[in-house]
């Protein structure tokens, strides 16, 4: 199994500040990594893909990094909308399954 | 515009079966692999498997082989998820979720379903 790690699992934070989460794998991924943000009772959306690539629609403040094993979601001045929990996901490996991170919440400091 | 729409939420007794299904629209439906994704009540996504609708051939996670059939029909742009002999654990919210991916999975998701949730309860 690709088992994928993020940290911090909570991040307190205040609107401006400049955020990162990480993301590591178990073994590689190449660049096969895509980040969503969940928002309470609502499904996820697509952020990032290919590790670094911006979803249609995405604001810009929103950047994603790494390959390998080490992956990076950056926002870099904090929105009130972005208060949310974000998932990576590695689409390297279907077996034993497609796999998720914990989640890192983000909330209000 | 992409929209997927699932059915209503169930209740279902230890040992039954459930069967979900996701209408999508506003895109060629043969054209993309469509996914199931679970959330457990305030846990993280699991991913349960695909289809490619264009065939039907399917991948599932091992973890549910044996419990899940995964079904798509061309004619009414629609996919189903059944899962068999349904546990206490399996109660969660089950979401389609496309593959952006043009006649080939590219493994991540780029539309979802609003979410249907299982409650599994004697």
């Amino acid at each position: 199994d690709i088992h994928l790690t993020q940290s911090p699992s909570t991040l307190s934070a205040s609107v401006g500040d400049r955020v990162t989460i990480t993301c590591r794998a178990s073994q590689s991924v190449s660049k096969c990594l895509a980040w969503y943000q969940q928002k309470p009772g609502r499904a996820p959306n697509l952020l990032i893909y290919k590790a670094s690539t911006l979803h249609t629609g995405v604001p810009s403040r929103f950047s994603g990094s790494g390959s390998g094993t080490e992956f990076t979601l950056t926002i870099s001045s904090l929105q009130p909308d972005d208060f949310a929990t974000y998932y990576c996901q590695q689409c390297e490996s279907f077996y034993p399954g497609l796999t998720f991170g914990g989640g890192t919440r983000v909330e209000i400091k | 515009q992409v929209e997927l729409v699932q059915s209503g939420a169930e209740v279902n007794k230890p040992g039954a079966a459930v069967k979900v299904s996701c209408q999508a629209s506003g895109y060629n439906f043969s054209d993309h692999y469509m996914n199931w994704v679970r959330q457990a009540p305030g846990q993280g996504l699991e991913w349960m498997g695909w289809i490619n609708p264009n065939g039907g051939g399917t991948t599932y996670a091992q973890k549910f082989e044996g419990r899940i059939t995964v079904t798509s029909d061309t004619s009414i742009n629609a996919v189903y998820l059944e899962l068999r002999n349904l546990r206490s654990d399996d109660t969660a919210v089950y979401y389609c979720a496309r593959d952006p991916g043009q006649l080939a999975a590219l493994s991540h998701f780029d539309a979802w379903g609003q979410g249907t949730w299982v409650t599994v309860s004697s």
